[in-house]
């Protein structure tokens, strides 16, 4: 069972545009969502990351919503560019101390034209 | 903020012989790093978890014999693909648990086996 996951799939947007991200999960325990982006060849980056006492985040382009009552979350991109052209990941975990083991989403590319 | 350094970054090793990589906390102590694998285009499968002191925890379906971990340090953990096959070859990643419970991910290590 797929516990964390990502739609769609693949991402094409054109410089400007607002793509935005879709993620769901299945334990109503996970109380930590974080989004990272990787590059190819490149380890995951932290980009945002939530918790389940509010329902959006900010952080310069990057705009975490959350509904918990859905058990969803999505990334917003404004304004995106090209070098946004990555791989996001969504993940959840149990913030319960060091062992924060995330469970991944599969990923999504996301293209940005020019 | 936190950096986590991985070595090497690309390995290519002949069938049959052992590869070690090394994960460093640059600047944080980590008791906790995770390892994690990655397929072309797929999401990262966390390996294990490596506990400073102890024994590294392993999920279901990896070969704890086969993929050795050592966490010797508070900065170093590292992982050794003993008697490796091109069934091995992946990008293997680490990541370590700085404060407030974020997880910095390396740059990845790029394993072939011939």
């Amino acid at each position: 069972q797929q516990q964390v996951k990502q739609s769609p799939q693949s991402l094409i947007v054109q410089k400007g545009g607002i793509p935005i991200i879709n993620c769901a999960y299945e334990n109503t325990a996970f109380d930590y969502f974080p989004w990272y982006q990787q590059f190819p060849g490149k380890g995951p980056a932290l980009l945002i990351a939530i918790r389940p006492d509010v329902s959006e985040k900010k952080e310069g382009r990057f705009t975490i919503s959350f509904n918990k009552s859905a058990k969803q979350f999505s990334l917003h991109i404004m304004d995106s560019q090209p070098g946004d052209s990555a791989t996001y990941f969504c993940a959840a975990s149990f913030y319960t101390g060091a062992n924060s083991k995330l469970t991944f989403g599969k990923g999504i590319t996301l293209s940005v034209r020019p | 903020g936190a950096v986590v350094s991985q070595h090497p970054s690309r390995v290519i090793c002949k069938s049959g012989t052992s590869v070690k990589i090394e994960c460093r906390s640059l600047d944080f102590q980590a008791t906790t790093m995770f390892w994690y694998r990655q397929f072309p285009k797929q999401s990262l499968m966390l390996m294990a978890t490596s506990n400073e002191g102890s024994k590294a925890t392993y999920e279901q379906g990896v070969e704890k014999d086969k993929f050795l971990i050592n966490h010797a340090s508070l900065t170093l953990s590292t992982l050794t693909v003993t008697s490796a096959h091109p069934e091995d070859s992946s990008f293997y990643i680490c990541s370590g648990v700085s404060g407030a419970n974020v997880l910095t991910f390396g740059a990845g290590s790029r394993l072939t086996v011939l």
